[in-house]
């Protein structure tokens, strides 16, 4: 079982909200980590959105829109992504990272499509 | 404006080697941890490889251990990757990206454009 597993795909309307998760395997202590998230568009590289730890202790990307937020959700031993107000320019690629025992870890991606 | 510019990708045969380069501006180089983080074609992020700010601390994934050297060099504001004994699944763009603290831990944010390196005979 993958460290971190995120959906590999995502629909969702223009306007609305999309919510992508990303969850730890069974065992990794979410309440532990923080969480960063990443966009990446076709033929770019990843763009840092924000990383979140806690309501209290969390952090937005330069010139990230507060549109994107971030939390966790406990029962699901998941970080959470939620933009809302979708765009067309919100169709891309999302990644989620942990720092695990010195290394690092990456989800496998979400493809958001906005439609 | 900080900048990342990466450089030294190609074509290499298996077996072979390449050093990768990451010329560092608008931001105190010697201040911060880098990283380089892979992107198969067609694939998902890997992170591949960690170095702290003063360079006395490294940190590498289980897959290039023993075969990729991470260094800085914070006189000339560069990092570097000498990737030796390559092999087919090396094969990705390569991105080097800035930590923000002196050690790895955080996130990475910026991210340079990237180097492409095929690994084929």
């Amino acid at each position: 079982q993958p460290v971190l597993t995120q959906p590999t795909s995502l629909s969702a309307s223009p306007g609305a909200s999309a919510r992508l998760t990303c969850t730890l395997r069974s065992g990794i202590n979410l309440g532990s980590y923080r969480i960063f998230w990443y966009q990446q568009k076709p033929e770019s590289p990843p763009r840092y959105l924000l990383g979140y730890y806690s309501d209290s202790n969390k952090h937005q990307g330069s010139g990230v829109p507060s549109r994107f937020s971030g939390s966790k959700d406990a029962s699901s031993n998941a970080g959470i992504l939620v933009i809302s107000g979708l765009q067309s320019e919100d169709e891309a690629d999302y990644y989620c990272m942990i720092w695990h025992s010195s290394a690092v870890v990456f989800g496998g991606g979400t493809k958001l499509t906005v439609l | 404006e900080v900048q990342l510019v990466e450089s030294g990708g190609g074509l290499v045969q298996p077996g072979g080697s390449l050093r990768l380069s990451c010329a560092a501006s608008g931001f105190t180089f010697s201040s911060y941890a880098m990283s380089w983080v892979r992107q198969a074609p067609g694939k998902g992020l890997e992170w591949v490889s960690a170095i702290s700010s003063s360079g006395g601390s490294t940190y590498y994934t289980d897959s290039v251990k023993g075969r990729f050297t991470i260094s800085r060099d914070n006189s000339k504001n560069t990092l570097y990757l000498q990737m030796n004994s390559l092999r087919a699944e090396d094969t990705a763009v390569y991105y080097c990206a800035k930590s923000a603290g002196s050690n790895p831990f955080y996130e990475f944010d910026p991210w340079g454009q990237g180097t492409l390196v095929t690994v084929s005979s």
